[in-house]
C-alpha cells in the first residue's frame, strides 16, 4: 500500500530559529511530491518536487528531494510566528491529482 | 479570480439524514477532487470528477457516498444516512486539468461536517 511518512509530527520552536521537516514515502510509481502549508483553513501549495537534488526555494523556505532514499524535507529559516501551520506532504503517483498524504506537522513558532 | 468555494463551511446533521455538500471550482478549471480529513489524521482522497464524469471514486466508501460535477452548477458531495464516524472536513480541490494535471491543486476551505 502506497504510504506518505512526515516527521516529526509536532514541532515547537523561538522565532528566529531554523527548523527542517521530513517526509517520507513508499509509492509503487512515483510522479511529484507536493507541500503545502494549512493553517486553520485551506491548504496552500508551496513546491512541487520531481528531480532529485534540485533545490526549490522561495523566501525563508526550501526544499529538496532525495528520490533515491525516498524523501524529501523542507526547510524553514529564521522562522516567524505567521509559520505556525501544519505542513502537509503529498505524493501523487498518478498524475491525475489523487495525492496520497502524509499525516502533517504542527509547525508551531513562539515569539 | 474567486478561489475554490465550498459551502456551507459548517454542517450539523443528525444520525440518519443526509449531507450535502457542494463545491465550485476556480474558474477555468473542469477538474474537481473531494478529499476527507479526519481528526489528528492527514487528507484522504475520496473522488476525482471532471463535468459530468466520474474518473476515479476509489477512495470513496462503497455505501452511503456519492458525488457528481453536472454540466451546470457545483460538484456535489451527498452521504446518505450519516453516522458518528462520517464527521470530518471535507475539502474539495480543482485543477485545470488541461493535457494532464501537474499534481498542483487549489483547495477550497473546507466543509465541517459534525453529526450528532
Amino acid at each position: 500500500e502506497d504510504k506518505v511518512v512526515q516527521s516529526p509530527l509536532s514541532l515547537v520552536v523561538h522565532e528566529g530559529d531554523t527548523v527542517t521537516l521530513n517526509c517520507s514515502y513508499e509509492v509503487t510509481n512515483f510522479r511529484s511530491l507536493l507541500w503545502y502549508k494549512q493553517e486553520k483553513k485551506a491548504p496552500t501549495f508551496l513546491f512541487m518536487l520531481t528531480s532529485s537534488g534540485i533545490e526549490k526555494k522561495s523566501g525563508r523556505l526550501s526544499s529538496i528531494l532525495d528520490k533515491k532514499e525516498l524523501f524529501s524535507i523542507l526547510n524553514i529559516t529564521a522562522t516567524q510566528t505567521g509559520d505556525s501551520a501544519v505542513y502537509l506532504c503529498a505524493v501523487d503517483t498518478s498524475n491525475t491529482g489523487k495525492l496520497i498524504f502524509g499525516q502533517g506537522t504542527t509547525l508551531q513558532v513562539k515569539p | 479570480n474567486a478561489g475554490v468555494m465550498q459551502n456551507p463551511r459548517h454542517l450539523v446533521r443528525r444520525r440518519g439524514q443526509e449531507a450535502r455538500l457542494r463545491c465550485s471550482p476556480m474558474k477555468g478549471h473542469s477538474h474537481v477532487y473531494w478529499y476527507r480529513q479526519l481528526p489528528e489524521e492527514g487528507l484522504k482522497f475520496m473522488v476525482y470528477l471532471q463535468k459530468e464524469n466520474i474518473i476515479d471514486e476509489s477512495g470513496m466508501p462503497k455505501e452511503r457516498f456519492s458525488a457528481e460535477f453536472p454540466k451546470e452548477g457545483p460538484s456535489i458531495l451527498r452521504i446518505q444516512q450519516v453516522v458518528r464516524g462520517d464527521s470530518a472536513a471535507y475539502f474539495c480541490a480543482s485543477s485545470p486539468g488541461t493535457g494532464g494535471t501537474t499534481g498542483e491543486l487549489f483547495f477550497g476551505e473546507g466543509s465541517r461536517l459534525t453529526v450528532l
